[in-house]
């Protein structure tokens, strides 16, 4: 699976659009981008993925580049509850070969959102 | 549905012992993973099943570990002997193949070796 690179931490205050960036330049072209999210002390929870075009949901945004190299996760109106550790993944999702089904985390941002 | 289940959710023990981590995945999935979270090492991949068989034990650290999943609904994780390194948190989680293939994460085990 193709390397992420993240910022360590980020901050946002309440209420404003938190924008988490990663950058995956080595992506290839069967490979997703994946976010996942960790709250302290529980298990990771998925938040949104995309191959390339930019996708939506009631948690988040994810904004693909066009050359794929790079993605953000927008959380439109960051809350308290939101302060977690975000990991972007990247992954193969076709069938067959060891690789399927992996999650490779790497040490993520920490987002804190502040009143 | 009540989720991945992980049991216990916290685990001390001294060192030499024998551990045993379960976990039942949700019903219907057909994939089934280990990990292993430490500060230092962050969220690794141990193991993972589909439909009950092994798939990549690499992560495995060493012949220390080992991993079963006997049915559909069930998956243990034993540390034979424990040392204190193997402190950690191990999550278990499971997936179902197509869709989103998202990983649905139980609480984890907080593992305590002494």
């Amino acid at each position: 699976d193709a390397k992420t690179t993240q910022p360590p931490s980020m901050d946002c205050a309440e209420g404003r659009a938190a924008n988490l960036p990663c950058n995956h330049s080595t992506i290839s072209g069967n490979e997703y981008v994946y976010w996942y999210r960790q709250i302290h002390s529980q298990g990771p929870q998925y938040i949104i993925h995309g191959l390339k075009n930019n996708e939506t949901n009631e948690m988040a945004s994810l904004i693909i580049t066009e050359d794929r190299k790079s993605s953000t996760l927008i959380l439109p109106h960051a809350t308290l509850r939101d302060t977690a550790v975000y990991y972007c993944i990247v992954r193969v999702l076709a069938a067959g070969g060891t690789s399927y089904g992996k999650l490779t985390f790497g040490q993520g941002t920490i987002l804190t959102v502040h009143p | 549905d009540a989720g991945v289940i992980q049991s216990p959710r916290h685990e001390v023990t001294e060192m030499g012992q024998e551990v045993t981590l379960r976990c039942k995945p949700i019903s219907g999935h057909d994939y089934l993973f280990w990990y292993r979270q430490t500060m230092m090492r962050g969220l690794e991949l141990l193991i993972y099943f589909n439909n009950n068989v092994p798939i990549d034990d690499s992560g495995m650290p060493e012949d220390r570990f080992s991993a079963k999943m006997p049915n559909a609904s069930f998956s243990t994780l034993k540390i034979q002997p424990s040392e204190p390194r193997d402190s950690a948190v191990y999550f278990c989680a499971s997936s179902i193949e197509g869709g989103r293939n998202e990983q649905f994460f139980g609480p984890g085990t907080r593992l305590t070796v002494l």
